[in-house]
């Protein structure tokens, strides 16, 4: 079953303008990533914050915790139209360290 | 460079068949997965092996086989018996990090159609 869950589904901004994405999770974990997606590709690794962190930053990311809500949110800054992509949470589920559960990903289109 | 190489990257089979998906990391990795993602959908986990010649069930094992000969090589199997075969097949692999993060590399995924 899936972990996360991301919200809204589908994000459309302008360029320059910040990109705010979010995922609430079910049980306790040991960390939370981010991956992006481009469409028809591979994920690739964004961010990863750990459950003792709050906040995160990494160039123009931005990743918060709430360990409490159980729900992370992912901030872009300025964004670009090379934005455009797919981005997931996933968490490890506070047990298993190999299994990632992937939540089901915010839709982002950056126009020009 | 290092990295995951998945092949092929699309391919039809009829109703009834086998295919077979492979998938080879040339990064030292020890762990790899496989996950299924439909569209406009997350991603779920297949299969996933820590070691050589061992592998554990992920969430929707069923109608797929594994096999871990190799530290590289991860191939997938998807039978007749999978009802809904037609999906984006993605293969990772990870070396745990020193704080037990479990960061993924992903290959660039396998569009397996069903005629």
């Amino acid at each position: 079953s899936q972990q996360g869950e991301e919200d809204p589904q589908a994000l459309s901004i302008q360029e320059g303008e910040n990109a705010t994405m979010n995922c609430s999770y079910k049980t306790s974990i040991n960390n939370l990533q981010w991956y992006r997606q481009n469409s028809g590709r591979g994920l690739v690794h964004l961010i990863l914050i750990r459950s003792n962190e709050r906040e995160k930053h990494s160039g123009r990311l931005r990743v918060t915790l709430d360990t409490s809500k159980k729900s992370s949110s992912l901030l872009i800054t300025a964004s670009r139209a090379a934005d455009t992509a797919s981005y997931f949470c996933a968490t490890d589920g506070g047990g298993d360290f190999q299994k990632l559960v992937f939540g089901t990903g915010t839709r982002l289109l950056v126009s020009p | 460079d290092g990295g995951i190489t998945q092949s092929p990257k699309y391919l039809f089979r009829k109703e009834g068949q086998n295919v077979t998906l492979s998938c080879e990391q040339n990064l030292n990795h020890d762990a790899m997965y496989w996950y299924r993602q439909d569209p406009g959908q997350g991603l779920r986990l297949i299969y996933y092996s820590q070691i050589v010649n061992d592998f554990q069930k992920g969430d929707i094992a069923e109608g797929y086989s594994v096999s871990r000969e190799k530290k590289e090589s991860f191939p997938l199997t998807v039978t007749s018996a999978q009802k809904n075969p037609t999906a984006f097949y993605l293969c990772a692999s990870t070396r745990r990090g020193l704080s037990g993060a479990n960061v993924l590399t992903f290959g660039a995924g396998s569009r397996l159609t069903v005629l």
